[in-house]
C-alpha cells in the first residue's frame, strides 16, 4: 500500500515555465519534507511543513514555492525552472519534526527534465 | 568537517563478502543516526535506526561511536540485492535542543557481484 505518493512521477517542463509538482499521504503525519537530489548527491532539504508552518531553509530560492491545503497533500511549485533545476524531487514525511526516534518516509520522487 | 561524510567508493565485493561503511558527522550534540538504502533512481528506504551504541538485523549491523564521532554500517554475506547506495544520515536534534532536521551525507556506492 503507497504510503507517500508523489505525481507525476516524470515531469518534462520548458525553460521559465512554471510546473508544479505533488504530494500526498495517507500517513497522517504531521510533517511534509521536499528534498531536491541531484545525481550523486546527498538529498537537499528545500523546505518542510509542521502542520501548518512553512519552514523554508536559508539557501532555498525564491523560485521554489510551497503549498499545503490540507494534512494529507503538500505541493512544489517552480515558479520559473533553470537548467539547473533539473533533478530528482523528493517528498517525504514523518510523524514529528525532529523526534530523536522519528524517521521519514519518502514518496518515490518525481524526476524533473527542464528543456 | 562536513557535516556528515562518507566514503563515496564504489565498493565492488564478490557474493558472500563482508563489507563495512564509515560515516563522520560534525555535530558532537546529535543523538540519532540512520541508515537509508538507495536503490538507482528509487526513493531513499529506511535501513536501520542507530539510537544508542549500535543495532543489529540480520546481516546488518549499524554501530555508533560518539566520542569519535562515527558510525559504521557492516553487512554480512553480501547478496546481489545488497547493490545499491547506503545514505548515513544524522537527526541534528539533540536532548533538549531545538528541533532539528535529518542531514544526508552522500551516499556511498556497493557493488556485489556474483
Amino acid at each position: 500500500d503507497a504510503m507517500v505518493i508523489q505525481n507525476p512521477r516524470y515531469q518534462v517542463t520548458q525553460f521559465g515555465k512554471p510546473v508544479t509538482l505533488s504530494c500526498s499521504q495517507t500517513l497522517n503525519h504531521n510533517v511534509m519534507y521536499w528534498y531536491q537530489q541531484k545525481s550523486s548527491q546527498a538529498p537537499k532539504l528545500l523546505f518542510h511543513y509542521y502542520d501548518k508552518d512553512f519552514n523554508n531553509e536559508a539557501d532555498t530560492p525564491d523560485n521554489f514555492q510551497s503549498r499545503r491545503p490540507n494534512t494529507s497533500f503538500c505541493f512544489l511549485d517552480i515558479r520559473s525552472p533553470g537548467l539547473g533545476d533539473a533533478a530528482m524531487y523528493l517528498c517525504a514525511t514523518s510523524r514529528a519534526k525532529g523526534s530523536l526516534t522519528d524517521t521519514q518516509y519518502f514518496g518515490p520522487g518525481t524526476r524533473l527534465t527542464v528543456l | 568537517r562536513k557535516e556528515v561524510e562518507q566514503d563515496p567508493g564504489p565498493f565492488n565485493v564478490p557474493e558472500g563478502a563482508t563489507v563495512a561503511f564509515n560515516c563522520t558527522y560534525s555535530n558532537s550534540a546529535s543523538q540519532s543516526f540512520f541508515w537509508y538504502r538507495q536503490d538507482c533512481r528509487k526513493e531513499p528506504k529506511l535501513l536501520m535506526s542507530v539510537y544508542s551504541s549500535g543495532n543489529e538485523d540480520g546481516r546488518f549491523t549499524a554501530q555508533l561511536n560518539r566520542a569519535s564521532q562515527y558510525i559504521s554500517l557492516l553487512i554480512r554475506d553480501s547478496k546481489l540485492s545488497d547493490s545499491a547506495t547506503y545514505l548515513c544520515v544524522v537527526n541534528t536534534k539533540n536532548y533538549g535542543g531545538s528541533q532539528g532536521n535529518l542531514i544526508f551525507g552522500k551516499g556511498t556506492k556497493l557493488s556485489v557481484k556474483p
